[in-house]
């Protein structure tokens, strides 16, 4: 069954680097674009990034657009949130999720989601 | 870039009640509307894709229509199992924007 492991959160203060990772299994990890999703506590969602099934299309919201970088080791089955000069407003909980369609178009419906990750940003 | 505006923020229903949600696009979106479920301290959960398919799984009381701007989500006959916070998201281009929300409880 498909199953993807969020790894990396913990507390950082404002300025700094963090990196995510999630752990895919259960499918054929380098068929389908990947996405981040983060969650404010007690808040809504929101798209963070994706990325194509081979790497070569990335789409950031714009909060996050020059600060982090979104990639992906199809050899490992892993999707990475690298987060630089981190902000207050960027604590959330961080999910990765999959698209429900393979090929080449990034971005659609997500099917299964991670179980999530929490980032805290404070000094 | 579009806006999700989703209505009601809440609703309380009587188990056996249909509820509807509704979402706006501030732009057309044709049918690139996807409906999500996430109860409390789960991952969002795929309900609805391109509008109007039922998610594989999905029980037939969920079901969507909507095109262009104006989207529904309707729960038939709303079940204790239902309550949860519903979302929409629009996923024609990026960014995949998503709707404030919608929490349904049972009265």
């Amino acid at each position: 069954q498909v199953q993807l492991v969020e790894s990396g959160g913990g507390v950082v203060q404002p300025g700094r680097s963090l990196r995510l990772s999630c752990a895919a299994s259960g499918f054929t990890f380098s068929d389908y674009g990947m996405n981040w999703v983060r969650q404010t506590p007690g808040k809504g969602l929101e798209w963070v990034a994706v990325i194509s099934y081979d790497g070569s299309k990335r789409n950031y919201a714009d909060s996050v657009k020059g600060r982090f970088t979104i990639s992906r080791d199809n050899s490992k089955n892993t999707l990475s949130l690298q987060m630089n000069s981190l902000k207050p407003e960027d604590t959330a909980v961080y999910y990765c999720a999959k698209d429900r369609v393979g090929g080449g178009v990034a971005g659609r419906e997500m099917d299964f989601w991670g179980q999530g990750t929490l980032v805290t940003v404070s000094s | 870039d579009i806006q999700m505006t989703q209505s009601p923020s809440s609703l309380s229903a009587s188990v056996g009640d249909r509820v509807t949600i509704t979402c706006r696009a501030s732009q057309g979106i044709s049918n690139f509307l996807v409906w999500y479920q996430q109860k409390p301290g789960k991952a969002p959960n795929l309900l609805i894709y391109a509008a109007s398919i039922l998610q594989s799984g999905v029980p037939s009381r969920f079901s969507g229509s909507g095109s262009g701007t104006d989207f529904t989500l309707t729960i038939s006959s709303l079940q204790p199992e239902d309550v949860a916070t519903y979302y929409c998201q629009k996923y024609n281009t990026a960014p995949l924007t998503f709707g404030g929300g919608t929490k349904v409880e049972i009265k």
